[in-house]
């Protein structure tokens, strides 16, 4: 079974624009939630999605938003990038609330803010 | 104060030691108990789960969760230099908390197992 895909793996991005970092989860799993690693601040957890809806968030400013849609895959969003924004968003995803509640992460999007 | 605090090393060991890393957590509503392994520029790799105190073996690995204190341990028998690598622990809450499922980790241990 294929684990979890995240692109792009690598991205470079100019202070005040804006991204899309993209996942999908592992087939059949329906929660997919989404972390920030920085060396500072080590994982940190942005938000959850399951059946489309955000389940739980993080302290994380308006600025990080994000969306799953109906095949589970997911997407998050970045506006007006700062450069403190510079890290590795990781996505991970498990079967559903309720049912098991390990996550199995992706590779992780390094993203350079510059 | 973090909610789960995590010696972050290095640690530094000959291969076929045993090692032991550990973390301790202030927030009672953790129920279930999580240790991944990271290597450089990778993803976390989830190598033990647990939900209740006691031990969980699987292969050289042995997962142990003491509820009453707050402490949780990873131990690593007969260590190889490929398990050279950052050893995180994560922890969330029950099913229906507002805690679940989101995992918060420790900052991650160092460890290098030398030849």
């Amino acid at each position: 079974k294929a684990g979890v895909t995240q692109t792009p793996r690598y991205l470079i991005k100019t202070r005040g624009q804006q991204v899309t970092l993209s996942c999908s989860p592992i087939s059949g799993h329906r929660s997919v939630s989404w972390y920030q690693q920085t060396p500072g601040q080590g994982l940190q957890f942005l938000f959850e999605y399951f059946s489309e809806t955000q389940r739980n968030k993080g302290n994380f400013p308006g600025r990080f938003s994000g969306r799953q849609f109906s095949n589970s895959r997911s997407e998050m969003n970045v506006s007006t990038l700062e450069l403190g924004d510079s890290a590795l968003y990781l996505c991970a995803s498990r079967p559903a609330p309720g049912g098991s509640y390990e996550q199995y992460f992706g590779p992780g999007t390094r993203l350079t803010v510059t | 104060q973090k909610e789960v605090e995590q010696d972050p090393g290095p640690l530094s060991v000959p291969e076929g030691a045993i090692v032991s890393l550990n973390c301790t957590y202030s927030n009672s509503a953790f129920q279930y108990f999580m240790w991944y392994r990271q290597y450089s520029r990778k993803g976390p790799e989830l190598l033990m789960y647990t939900y209740s105190s006691g031990n969980k073996e699987d292969g050289r690995f042995t997962a142990q969760v003491d509820k009453s204190s707050k402490y949780i341990s990873l131990f690593i028998r007969d260590s190889q230099p490929s398990d050279s690598a950052t050893y995180l622990c994560a922890m969330s809450g029950r099913a229906g908390g507002t805690s679940y499922g989101k995992l918060t980790f420790g900052q991650g241990t160092i460890l290098t197992v030398h030849p």
